[in-house]
C-alpha cells in the first residue's frame, strides 16, 4: 500500500509561513490523491484538504481557503502543505494520508509532524 | 462547532459491548454515505477501522462493527478488550468534494 514519511517538527513564530512535506514511495503518486488532516493538541481531527498529485487540482476546507496551499512535485513524489500567517492556533500534529484502498476515506497515513507557532 | 456530533468519552468493562454515536449536522453533509471510523492510541497516527458505514479493512477484527440509521452512525464493539483503550474518530464524504471528521471520543477499558 506504500508509505508517507512527512518532514521533522517545526517551530515558527507567528506570521512565519511553514510547510510540511509527505514523501511517498511504493505506489504510483500520481494514481492517488493526498489528503491532509491536523490535529490540535487535546482534539480531534479536522480535515483541510486534498491535492491531485496528476492535475495539481486541490479542494480546501472553507476554513482554510485563503490561507493553507497543498502542491506536489511529481518528479520526487511528494506532495506539500504550507500554512501562510500562522497563529498559535495552527499549533498541532499535521498529516498527510492517502485513500490506498478506495475507501471513501483515508486508511494510509504519514507519521506525523508537530508544528509549533509560538513567540 | 463539528459537522457531525460524538460523545466526548464511553467507558466500558473487558468482555463488555459499548457504541459510539455520530451525529451529522444535515445542513453541512449533503450525502452521509460514506461513513467511515479511525481509532487513535496516543502517540499515534489514526487507524482506519470502518469505511462506507459498515465495512471492515483486511486484518480488521470482526469484533468492530459499523452501522447508521438517518443522519446517525454508530460503531459498536464487542467482547471489549483492553487494547481497545484509544481515541475514535468518525468521518463522512459531505458530498461538496470534501469530508468532515467529528469531535472523537475516548474510549476507556474500566
Amino acid at each position: 500500500q506504500g508509505q508517507l514519511v512527512q518532514s521533522g517538527a517545526e517551530v515558527k513564530k507567528p506570521g512565519a509561513s511553514v510547510r510540511v512535506s509527505c514523501k511517498t514511495s511504493g505506489y504510483t503518486f500520481t494514481d492517488y490523491y493526498i489528503y491532509w488532516v491536523r490535529q490540535a493538541p487535546g482534539q480531534g481531527l479536522e480535515w483541510m484538504g486534498w491535492i491531485n498529485p496528476r492535475s495539481g487540482a486541490t479542494k480546501y476546507a472553507q476554513k482554510f481557503q485563503g490561507w493553507v496551499t497543498m502542491t506536489s512535485d511529481a518528479s520526487i513524489n511528494t506532495a506539500y502543505m504550507e500554512l501562510m500567517r500562522p497563529t498559535s492556533d495552527d499549533t498541532a500534529i499535521y498529516y498527510c494520508a492517502r485513500d490506498a484502498c478506495r475507501c471513501h476515506s483515508f486508511n494510509v497515513w504519514g507519521q506525523g509532524t508537530m508544528v509549533t507557532v509560538s513567540s | 462547532q463539528s459537522a457531525l456530533s460524538q460523545p466526548a468519552s464511553v467507558s466500558g468493562s473487558p468482555g463488555q459491548s459499548i457504541t459510539i454515536s455520530c451525529t451529522a449536522a444535515t445542513s453541512d453533509v449533503d450525502d452521509y454515505t460514506f461513513v467511515s471510523w479511525h481509532q487513535q492510541r496516543p502517540g499515534e497516527a489514526p487507524k482506519l477501522i470502518i469505511y462506507d458505514v459498515f465495512k471492515r479493512p483486511q486484518g480488521v477484527s470482526n469484533r468492530f462493527s459499523g452501522s447508521k440509521s438517518a443522519n446517525t452512525a454508530s460503531l459498536t464493539i464487542s467482547g471489549l478488550q483492553p487494547e481497545d483503550e484509544a481515541e475514535y474518530h468518525c468521518s463522512s464524504y459531505t458530498g461538496r468534494n470534501t469530508w468532515v471528521f467529528g469531535g472523537g471520543t475516548i474510549l476507556t477499558v474500566l
